[in-house]
């Protein structure tokens, strides 16, 4: 069971939008509407901002939204902040697999 | 407020064994899907494992790299979660997170994580 491949990193300029993709299999991702994704500052615990592929649990900023075609998921920040600096993981369910769910690989993004 | 604390990591040798905790608040803990993810120094998240709530049948389940060696229990009436480690490897060296676990895999809540060393 191999992880989600992310881009390692993407960068914008703040006011800018950016896509993180998240690219799986047809037993993953491609599979299940159940993609999340995770933010993570420096030294900082991961933080919960997307579910169900799409859905923002309550407090996440409606600049973070979320997609899938195929096998591939994406994150958009639109709006880029400074404040959104940081690694983003997501995660995917994977049925019955040896692991019932994979991480991505991680992205940084940068804001310049 | 959901609260997870995590307690026990610490500097371990090759082939030793640790313990790891978890003190749950703020949520019904004895109805709560749990994991263990953990991240290696500059690296990406992974996960170790998870146990289901005991009325789901308290089954646990465990990543490749770990399975055989690690062990995930559970202590409702402590509101306490637990991770047991044998036979350590380098490659274990890891920040260990705590977290709430929904069925399909969302991590909704986070400890601040406890750094396992395994190192000679």
């Amino acid at each position: 069971q191999s992880a989600l491949t992310q881009p390692a990193s993407v960068s914008g300029s703040p006011g800018q939008s950016i896509t993180i993709s998240c690219t799986g299999t047809s037993s993953d991702v491609g599979s299940y509407n159940l993609v999340a994704w995770y933010q993570q500052h420096p030294g900082k615990v991961p933080k919960f901002m997307i579910y169900e592929v799409s859905k923002r649990p309550s407090g996440v900023s409606n600049r973070f939204s979320g997609s899938k075609s195929g096998n591939t998921a994406s994150l958009t920040i639109s709006g880029l902040q400074a404040e959104d600096e940081a690694d983003y993981y997501c995660c995917s369910y994977a049925g019955s697999s040896t692991f019932p769910y994979v991480f991505g690989t991680g992205t940084k993004v940068t804001v310049l | 407020e959901v609260q997870l604390v995590e307690s026990g990591g610490g500097l371990v040798k090759p082939g030793g064994s640790l313990r790891l905790s978890c003190a749950a608040s703020g949520f019904n803990f004895s109805n709560a899907w749990m994991s263990w993810v953990r991240q290696a120094p500059g690296e990406g998240l992974e996960w170790v494992g998870r146990i289901k709530s005991q009325t789901d049948g308290g089954t646990t389940d465990y990543a490749a790299p770990v399975k055989g060696r690690f062990t995930i229990s559970r202590d409702d009436s402590k509101n306490t979660l637990y991770l047991q480690m044998n036979s350590l490897k380098t490659e274990d060296t890891a920040l260990y997170y705590c977290t709430t676990l929904q069925r399909y895999g969302e991590c909704r809540f986070w400890g601040q994580g406890t750094l396992v060393t395994v190192s000679s």
